[in-house]
């Protein structure tokens, strides 16, 4: 069936560094990728939605130029949180709609900034 | 290899009772989730389940849990067309990871 691969799966960086996260669409195209953020026992928070090969679309409060989202083939999708602080410590899951398959989610990725 | 399996559509006539059924492969999983996504909106955690319970009820809510089985279900009680929407059994085989089901579409019929 339809597989996401999301990596890393923990990343540990310093404060002011920038980290990417990679989701991969494995055997399927994915047109439309999906970025989360899930803050400890509660919901998972819609950060933006991207389609391949064109921007990607924020959700209000979600600062665009610190979450930079790129989707250059339905394949594809990466999520950079530039100059990263703690507060930006969280767990980040991507998910890829599919064509009459639901939706495939990554397993997402525990960043913690120091 | 770990996976969460859950039916992709439901339909249910309103004031009938929606049971949402999900099979899970981690018995390490130590809590077991659902969410539910309405259109264009986030996932919204309704609720989850430590693996050591059997059962667990928030008003129109019941979660079952057989761990033998790594059977989950989610029953909604008395459904309203404001039910209507996508429902996700999730389970988290350590902090670092996260596994979803594909998500059941429930559709109110009148």
């Amino acid at each position: 069936g339809a597989v996401v691969s999301q990596h890393p799966s923990r990343v540990i960086c310093k404060s002011g560094t920038s980290v990417k996260i990679e989701c991969r669409s494995l055997d399927f195209q994915a047109t439309t990728m999906f970025w989360y953020r899930q803050f400890p026992k509660k919901s998972l928070m819609l950060m933006a939605t991207s389609n391949e090969g064109s921007k990607a679309t924020y959700e209000q409060g979600v600062e665009k130029d610190k979450f930079l989202i790129n989707h250059a083939s339905l394949t594809l999708s990466t999520l950079t949180v530039t100059s990263a602080h703690p507060e930006d410590s969280s767990f980040y899951i991507c998910s890829a709609a599919g064509t009459g398959n639901g939706y495939t989610f990554g397993s997402g990725t525990r960043l913690t900034v120091v | 290899g770990e996976d969460v399996e859950q039916s992709l559509f439901l339909s249910v006539r309103e004031g009938d009772s929606s049971v949402i059924n999900c099979t899970y492969t981690d018995s390490s999983s130590t809590y077991l989730y659902w969410y539910k996504q309405e259109p264009g909106a986030g996932l919204q955690l309704l609720t989850y389940i430590f693996s050591n319970m059997d059962m667990k009820q928030d008003q129109r809510l019941t979660v079952l849990l057989n761990k033998k089985d790594k059977h989950l279900s989610l029953r909604i009680a008395d459904t309203q067309t404001g039910d209507s929407a996508i429902y996700f059994c999730a389970e988290r085989p350590r902090d670092d990871k996260i596994i979803f089901g594909k998500g059941t579409r429930l559709h109110i019929l009148p």
